[in-house]
């Protein structure tokens, strides 16, 4: 099986811009989490989507939204970028209950 | 308020020898626990988990031991290879909360050939 894909790997922006990231899962699975990276954090819980309903929600200004299409891909925005918002953003995939997620490689983010 | 704590930022240990990461967590919902491995410019690759009605887990030369009454876990790599050198995550899922992991900070290893 393939596995978690993220497009694009890097990407770089301005302050009040906005960005759209992608990821597509695992096939079959139906749960995609976002997770934002920060040096010196442990990553943070951005949401959760399953089936196309956003599931849960972590501690995220409404500047940070997402969705999920029926094939389970799932494309995060970020809405008037600001310079904290540069980060590595990781795409996680799992069947949504077994508890085990499995990771892309992220897109990382720059705002300058 | 870190709910998962991963106190020790670095460790370095001899080829061969055992690496032993800790890892403390303060909500008592937690059920679920994972260990992450990361390199640089990678995402976390999953590694072992432990469901909280376990006190061990062991998947090769790694083990995840959960002591419930103390919140605190710990994963064994014996032996350690250099390869194994990387930022390891513990992670920990609430009852009820579906997918939503709480990551610790992670620690470095550092595994000396």
């Amino acid at each position: 099986k393939a596995g978690v894909t993220q497009t694009p790997r890097y990407l770089i922006k301005t302050r009040g811009q906005q960005v759209t990231l992608s990821c597509s899962p695992i096939s079959g699975h139906r749960s995609v989490s976002w997770y934002q990276q920060t040096p010196g954090q442990g990553l943070q819980f951005l949401f959760e989507y399953f089936s196309e309903t956003q599931r849960n929600k972590g501690n995220f200004p409404g500047r940070f939204s997402g969705r999920q299409f029926s094939n389970s891909r799932s494309e995060m925005n970020v809405s008037t970028l600001e310079l904290g918002d540069s980060a590595l953003y990781l795409c996680a995939s799992s069947d949504g209950s077994s508890g085990e997620q499995y990771f892309g490689p992220g897109t990382r983010l720059t705002v300058t | 308020d870190q709910q998962v704590k991963q106190n020790s930022p670095s460790l370095s240990v001899q080829e061969g020898r055992i690496s032993i990461l800790n890892c403390d967590y303060t909500n008592s919902m937690f059920d679920y626990f994972l260990w992450y491995k990361k390199y640089p410019a990678e995402g976390p690759t999953f590694l072992i988990s432990i469901s909280s009605i376990k006190d061990k887990n062991e998947d090769g030369r790694f083990t995840v031991f959960l002591n419930k009454s103390a919140k605190h876990l710990s994963l064994h790599i014996v032996p350690s290879q250099p390869g194994d050198s990387a930022v390891y995550f513990c992670a920990a899922r609430d009852t009820g909360a579906n997918s939503k992991l709480t990551f610790g900070k992670g620690i470095t290893l550092s595994v000396r050939p």
